[in-house]
């Protein structure tokens, strides 16, 4: 059972615009959620994260929104640059008794393009 | 540097043969974690660690196993058991406590012929 989704596989969108990548969990007892970048035979690379008691953390062109009532987040970069064309993966943490487990999404390969 | 080494990043290994993936990190991290990916797929975990001497099983630990005995080590071994070896490995570790971020190392890619 895939406790945390993310129902968009692929998202082009042109340099300069906002790229929104989203994600969605089911296990309520999730009270942290990451964002990783991944490019292709290398490691994912952490990106921004937030804490449940937030509905907002912005780092530089980076913010991640998360509305715990929907169980929603989402990752927007604003602007959109060629360099971030990447696989972007969501994670969530907090499982009841596993305050350490990482359970990671499907990924959305974002391409920007010129 | 301070940071996670996984080796060696391509192995080759025939069918029927366990090997070991190598991982280890000088981050004083706590929680380790192994995860595989396959081509199109996302990360599932395999096995994790919150402290030495002591791991879990992931979603898909089934034909592996692991070990915790030094904090900096956490070795994975692919078993014959493992009906399809053959992925992407990247191990990772992280602060204990809930609100910290891991960090992952370069990947191991296993290609059993």
């Amino acid at each position: 059972d895939q406790q945390v989704k993310q129902n968009s596989p692929s998202l082009s969108v042109q340099e300069g615009r906002i790229s929104i990548l989203n994600c969605d969990y089911t296990n309520s007892m999730f009270d942290y959620f990451l964002w990783y970048k991944k490019y292709p035979a290398e490691g994912p690379t952490f990106l921004i994260s937030i804490s449940s008691i937030k509905d907002k953390n912005e780092d530089g062109r980076f913010t991640v929104f998360l509305n715990k009532s929907a169980k929603h987040l989402s990752l927007h970069i604003v602007p959109s640059q060629p360099g971030d064309s990447a696989v972007y993966f969501c994670a969530a943490k907090g499982e009841s008794g596993t305050a350490s487990k990482l359970t990671f999404g499907t990924g959305t390969r974002l391409q920007v393009t010129l | 540097d301070g940071g996670i080494t996984q080796s060696p990043k391509y192995l080759f290994r025939k069918e029927g043969q366990n090997v070991t993936l190598s991982c280890e990190q000088n981050l004083n991290h706590d929680a380790m974690y192994w995860y595989r990916q396959d081509p199109g797929q996302g990360l599932r975990l395999i096995y994790y660690s919150q402290i030495v001497n002591d791991f879990q099983k992931g979603d898909i630990a089934e034909g592996y196993s692991v070990s915790r005995e030094k904090k900096e080590s956490f070795p994975l071994t692919v078993t014959s058991a493992q009906k399809n070896p053959t992925a992407f490995y990247l191990c990772a570790s992280g602060g204990f406590l809930g609100n910290t971020e891991a960090f992952f190392g370069q990947g191991t890619r296993l290609t059993v012929v």
